[in-house]
């Protein structure tokens, strides 16, 4: 079965501490996204990457860093100087950069404590 | 940045009733998608339309696209209480290969039985 994986699908962390979300799909998809949605509001764009080894920032990158060292993974991390963590992230990816349907993985609830 | 504005925020109906919601976007696209998300997953694909087409259909949904008018219609035909999710659409605008979604806030429909 294709698809994308995101992992954990909920994350509790302490105030100050880094935070490492996965995200990995086997659709041979070049482009991958990090989306980040509060509730009752649209998905933000935070970072995405449309070839292995390069990415860009999206409208919200600030307190985030992401890398793309492998097609299949497009790992995300939530740093402490990200001031307002908690949120519903979502990464998602399509067969070319920016065009076409995106493909999303089923989230993971961060909740900092 | 917020591209797309759905309309209504919230939608009640009884099931076999249609559903109509609607999306307003600022600037010009190159395609216009609608997705569905259920609570706590993440997000489906539903339609694409491309910014030279007016209509198009799939299974039980109809989506219009006025780009005079800079907007867009969803219409679910004899609603289920399954189709009780919340309804995104995504405009991609262009912007030199670096084309990307904007995704609105989102009509959240619940379907009575």
């Amino acid at each position: 079965d294709g698809g994308i994986t995101q992992s954990p699908k909920y994350l509790f962390r302490k105030e100050g501490q880094n935070v490492t979300l996965s995200c990995e799909q086997n659709l041979n998809h070049d482009a991958m996204y990090w989306y980040r949605q509060d509730p009752g509001q649209g998905l933000r764009l935070i970072y995405y990457s449309q070839i292995v080894n390069d990415f860009q920032k999206g409208d919200i990158a600030e307190g985030y860093s992401v890398s793309r060292e492998k097609k299949e993974s497009f790992p995300l991390t939530v740093t402490s100087a990200q001031k307002n963590p908690t949120a519903f992230y979502l990464c998602a990816s399509s067969i070319f950069g920016g065009t076409g349907e995106l493909f999303f993985g089923e989230g993971s609830r961060l909740t900092v404590l | 940045s917020q591209q797309g504005e759905e309309d209504p925020q919230a939608l009640s109906i009884q099931e076999g009733e249609n559903a109509t919601m609607n999306c307003s976007y600022k600037t010009s696209i190159n395609n216009l998608q609608w997705y569905r998300q259920n609570s706590g997953r993440g997000l489906v694909h539903l339609i694409l339309i491309r910014s030279n087409e007016r209509e198009k259909h799939s299974g039980r949904l109809r989506v219009t696209l006025d780009t005079s008018k800079k907007s867009s219609s969803l219409l679910i035909t004899a609603s289920r209480a399954a189709d009780t999710a919340s309804y995104f659409c995504a405009t991609e605008t262009p912007q030199g290969g670096s084309e990307k979604l904007v995704f609105g806030k989102g009509t959240k429909l619940t379907v009575n039985p």
